[in-house]
């Protein structure tokens, strides 16, 4: 059974960088052909894919916030570690984790979400 | 950015009618003979669940009553019978180009 599980600190200041910690099982990011994105979700707004790594290490991000993320892998203890830099309102939301499907690109897999404050 | 325009934004239907919700891109989303189009069911309090992969695949475990189909800019969620249970926003994606894009949603509720 697949499962994903995100973490992170709940609130934070604005300028602040956002650690977000995803631990999955089921599946092994040593594998070909796995990979795991990360999707956030403002309150009561749509989704935004923020962007995605794969097994061998290939990271694809949104252009729109490139410059403030980082993507990170721990393949052997099974997690993906994202980090936003300098954080303001706009960033509060709901964030995702999902494993990404890694031909047609769909989350076919999704955590229950962690939800991220950003306030003064 | 490729643009996807759900539609309508909301929707009222009766137990055991058919719902249909369209997604429109700005541009194709197709590729090499494959539409890069994806739907997903989300309920209040929880994650987006994946319901259709390639615009016409249904993912496994997923009921029958759900349908996708299309091609290029126009794509369609059916459900069919509607049962109780559907009741939810209906997101769908596109994975042709970056960066990945999504609908607005489609709420979904029994009438």
């Amino acid at each position: 059974q697949v499962t994903l599980k995100e973490s992170g600190p709940g609130i934070l200041q604005p300028s602040q960088t956002l650690s977000l910690t995803c631990s999955f099982s089921g599946f092994s990011l040593s594998t070909s052909n796995m990979g795991v994105g990360w999707i956030r979700q403002p309150s009561g707004k749509g989704l935004e894919w923020l962007l995605h790594i794969l097994w061998n290490d290939s990271k694809y991000y949104n252009p729109a916030l490139k410059s403030r993320l980082t993507i990170s892998k721990d393949t052997y203890n099974n997690q993906v570690f994202l980090k936003i830099a300098n954080v303001d309102t706009a960033d509060t939301a709901t964030y995702y984790c999902a494993r990404i499907a890694w031909d047609f690109w769909y989350f076919d897999v999704w955590g229950a979400g962690t939800t991220v404050t950003v306030s003064s | 950015d490729i643009v996807l325009t759900q539609s309508p934004a909301s929707l009222a239907v009766s137990l055991g009618q058919r719902a249909t919700i369209s997604c429109r891109a700005s541009e194709s989303v197709d590729s090499y003979g494959n539409s890069f189009m994806h739907w997903y069911q989300q309920k209040p309090g929880q994650p987006p669940k994946l319901l259709i992969y390639r615009a016409s695949n249904l993912e496994s475990g997923i009921p029958a009553r759900f349908s996708g189909s299309g091609s290029r800019t126009d794509f369609t969620l059916t459900i069919n019978p509607v049962e109780a249970d559907d009741v939810a926003t209906y997101y769908c994606q596109q994975s042709n180009e970056d960066p990945f894009t999504f609908g607005s949603g489609t709420k979904l509720e029994i009438k």
